[in-house]
């Protein structure tokens, strides 16, 4: 039972221009959403979240944006910069229970 | 201020026998989570604890799998009798008292238990 599905496995972009994940989920319930950076042989790390009540939140060069009525969030990195090729994984939850996360977007960021 | 330690990295066992990994979660850090990662799979949640008890265990196989985070000393998941479909890299996570079990959560490096 895939909740929450990240379509695209891998993404290809020139450093200083934007990349933009995707995420979509099927569960109208889920009301917390994260994304997570993850380096090979590293365990994923916090990246930025948004609550159901916002569309949109920013945190220096990474904004997530939240469509509630299409079930649907992306993550936007600009500039982007080598160092963010990583795999990216979105999660959501609900109701503050457990977490359910994507099958990941590796990132490649071309200098 | 050490992050979440996991232990061993690498893990291989034969069919049959026993996996034991360990997470020692973020010092402060009172809730464990365990997750498993498939190839080409996202994060499975498994299992959920705090100190000396299980909260959910929703996400773990009904049979060989257990899972403990005693009052000392670090969490333990195990699985007796692996087969080759539990080879999988397993990521134990653990966050503040105050989080949420929705909240950032701190991830460990991971184990990766190859089963042959």
């Amino acid at each position: 039972d895939q909740q929450v599905k990240q379509n695209s496995p891998s993404l290809s972009v020139q450093e200083g221009r934007i990349s933009i994940l995707n995420c979509d989920y099927t569960n109208s319930m889920f009301d917390y959403f994260l994304w997570y950076k993850k380096y090979p042989a590293e365990g994923p790390t916090f990246l930025i979240s948004i609550s159901s009540i916002k569309d949109k939140n920013e945190d220096g060069r990474f904004t997530v944006f939240l469509n509630k009525s299409a079930k649907h969030l992306s993550l936007h990195i600009v500039p982007s910069q080598p160092g963010d090729s990583a795999v990216y994984f979105c999660a959501a939850s609900e109701n503050n229970n457990d977490m359910r996360f994507g099958a990941g977007t590796r990132l490649t960021v071309k200098p | 201020n050490a992050g979440v330690m996991q232990n061993p990295r690498h893990l291989v066992r034969r069919r049959g026998q026993e996996a034991r990994l360990r997470c020692s979660p973020m010092k402060g850090h009172s809730h464990v989570y365990w997750y498993r990662q498939l190839p080409e799979e996202g994060l499975k949640f498994m299992v959920y604890l705090q100190k000396e008890n299980i909260i959910d265990e929703s996400g773990m196989p009904k049979e060989r799998f257990s899972a403990e985070f005693p009052k000392e000393g670090p969490s333990i998941l195990r699985i007796q009798q692996v087969v080759r479909g539990d080879s999988a890299a397993y990521f134990c996570a653990s966050s503040p008292q105050t989080s949420g079990r929705a909240g950032e959560q701190y991830f460990g490096p991971g184990t990766r238990l190859t089963v042959t």
